[in-house]
């Protein structure tokens, strides 16, 4: 049984760049979330999708945007690239069934921002 | 400001002695909390949870344990094992009812076990 993958693994991109991130959950599983997490700090949120759709939204702006597949995939894009995006970029899955449902993540997308 | 806090950015331990990682947390709404260990290289792995109900959490060589009138919580594991060395993530998520909400978490704990 597959657990969560991402791609890719490395990204390297330049200020005002544009990126796309990819999520595949683990079988069975239905929620995506997606977590930005800088150097020497935990994860951060940046929002959950459930059937299509973003159920739930962090802290951070408009350039980062989602969407989620029929299949349960998910993709991550992130406008006008900053330095400070530079980070390993973690998906989780889950499955809705309540709150106690754990998330889990896969080995992440380490993106650099030049 | 920071709602879930690990103050000890490491810990080393000794083989087959106790390892406890500590973590505090403000928001009176979290009711459910959960630990993560990260190796190098590869997403965070669920290791225990626990719910605002209960003080006590066991599985297996990891107990975790709730104080909710001081707001903290820790992770015991006995005994500690070299392949325990990792980084360890405390998170708190609020129940909204419905799916696990989004998880708030730590800056994490560096554990070392040496042989």
């Amino acid at each position: 049984d597959a657990g969560v993958t991402q791609s890719p693994t490395h990204l390297i991109k330049t200020r005002g760049q544009q990126v796309t991130l990819r999520c595949s959950p683990k079988s069975g599983h239905d929620t995506v979330s997606w977590y930005q997490q800088a150097l020497g700090q935990g994860p951060q949120f940046i929002f959950q999708y459930y059937e299509e759709e973003e159920r739930q939204r962090g802290n951070f702006p408009d350039r980062f945007s989602g969407h989620q597949f029929p299949n349960y995939s998910s993709e991550l894009n992130v406008n006008a690239l900053l330095l400070g995006d530079s980070a390993l970029y973690l998906c989780a899955s889950s499955l809705d069934r309540g709150p106690t449902d754990t998330q889990y993540f896969g080995p992440g997308t380490r993106l650099t921002v030049l | 400001d920071q709602q879930v806090k690990q103050n000890s950015p490491s810990l080393s331990v000794q083989e087959g002695r106790i390892s406890i990682l500590n973590c505090d947390y403000t928001n009176s709404m979290f009711d459910y909390f959960l630990w993560y260990k990260k190796y190098p290289a590869e997403g965070p792995t669920f290791l225990i949870s626990i719910s605002s109900i209960k003080d006590k959490n066991e599985d297996g060589r990891f107990t975790v344990f709730l104080n909710k009138s001081a707001k903290h919580l820790s992770l015991h594991i006995v005994p500690s094992q070299p392949g325990d060395s990792a980084v360890y993530f405390c998170a708190a998520t609020p129940n909204y009812g419905g799916s696990q909400g989004n998880l708030i978490f730590g800056k994490g704990t560096k554990l070392s076990v040496k042989p």
